[in-house]
Parts: structure tokens; sequence; C-alpha cells
């Protein structure tokens, strides 16, 4: 059985439009966070969580903000999507808060048309 | 700025020989080294990690070379399979900090 769960696998949005990527990990860990992996950068960091709180920020737009409602949720809420935006975001835990070992969920492949 | 940088962007090796991904890095912080790989469709997972302290880590036919002075590393494949090809991501982290950060991988090809 999957340890994180990412939802949809698959979206399509229209330009302008906002989607909300789900994850949750049932491994325990106390760490979260965000990675995004297109073509053009390669598997991205976005952001850092630990026990909620939001540790590393290193996205420039607003239009991306997570959202953690739950230790073992954190989801990725994108707001007025561009095609630049098309890319498979995953995330990912960790045990440890310096986020050493990273599990990774399987993606969500998110294109913008 | 790319503090993890890797090579070859491609490589392509015959089943049975040692298949050698290189990496280096920027940042002096930074101690510790996981190799993630990667399966198309699929997230990374984790392979083989090294600690700054250590110059070598085995692990099956997987085995990293750390040099510290130099500040790069290598994973070799040792009797490399066709199910070994996949995209490998060199990795690396430091203290203070809640970000991993990736080279931007290698992918190997196994021809039989």
């Amino acid at each position: 059985d999957p340890k994180i769960i990412q939802k949809p696998k698959y979206l399509v949005a229209v330009t302008g439009s906002e989607k909300i990527l789900i994850c949750e990990q049932y491994l325990g860990h106390n760490a979260m966070y965000w990675y995004r992996q297109s073509a053009k950068k390669p598997l991205e960091f976005m952001f850092s969580y630990s026990y909620q709180k939001l540790m590393d920020n290193q996205t420039a737009s607003s239009r991306f903000q997570p959202q953690s409602s739950k230790k073992n949720h954190l989801d990725l809420q994108i707001t007025a999507l561009k095609p630049d935006d098309s890319a498979t975001y995953f995330c990912a835990s960790s045990q440890a808060d310096r986020g050493e070992t990273l599990y990774f969920g399987s993606g969500t492949r998110l294109t913008v048309l | 700025q790319q503090q993890v940088r890797q090579s070859p962007q491609s490589l392509t090796v015959w089943e049975g020989e040692t298949a050698i991904l290189n990496c280096s890095y920027e940042n002096s912080a930074f101690d510790y080294f996981p190799w993630y790989q990667q399966f198309p469709g699929e997230g990374p997972a984790l392979l083989i990690a090294i600690r700054s302290v250590s110059d070598k880590k085995e692990d099956g036919g997987f085995t990293i070379f750390f040099n510290k002075r130099e500040k790069n590393l290598s994973l070799h494949i040792k009797d490399s399979q066709p199910g070994d090809s996949a995209t490998y991501f060199c990795a690396a982290s430091g203290t203070g900090g809640y970000k991993v950060v990736f080279g931007s991988g290698t992918r190997l090809l196994v021809s039989p």
C-alpha cells in the first residue's frame, strides 16, 4: 500500500483557474515537503513544513500556497494557473526534522492549457 | 545558482559493466549526500546515502566514493542490469535547514 498518497494523479486545468493538489502521508513523519519536476528544472524544492509550520519557502510566487490541516496532510493550492506551471508535483515526507531521507509520493502531473 | 551538479546528463552502458555517475557540490555546509533512483511515472526513491565523515559507502552493487576536499562524489553501479535503467539524482543537505537540494539527474540506460 502506498504510504504517501497524492491525488489526483493527473490534472488538466485552464489558464487562470485554481487547483488544489492533495497529499497525505501514513509514515508517521513530522516533516513534509513539496517538490516540482519539469523538463526545465528537475526536482525543484518548493516548501518544507515541520509540525505543520512552514520551515522553508523557495517559491517566489504567492500563487502557490501550502495548506496543512493535519500533521500528516500537506495540500498545495495553486491560483491563477499559467502554462509554465505545468509540471509533476511531488509530495515528500521525512522522519528527521532536517529532512535527510525523503520519501516521495508518486506525484500529480499538472497540465495547464 | 546550481548548488549540486551532475554529469553526465545521460549514460549508456552494456549489461555487466560498471556505470559511474558523478556529482559535485558548492556549499561546504552540506554534510549528507543521498542518491535517489527514479523510474518513469514514479517518485524518486532513496538508493544509498553517505555522510561527509566517510569516504566510501557500499550497499549491494552500489558504491559511493566521496571526496570532501574536492567537493565531489560518485556513484558506481557494479554489474549493471537492464533493471537499473532509471534516472539517478544526487542530492545534498546540511545542518540548519529543511531543504534537500537535488542535482539535475543522470539518465542511465543499461543495454542487454
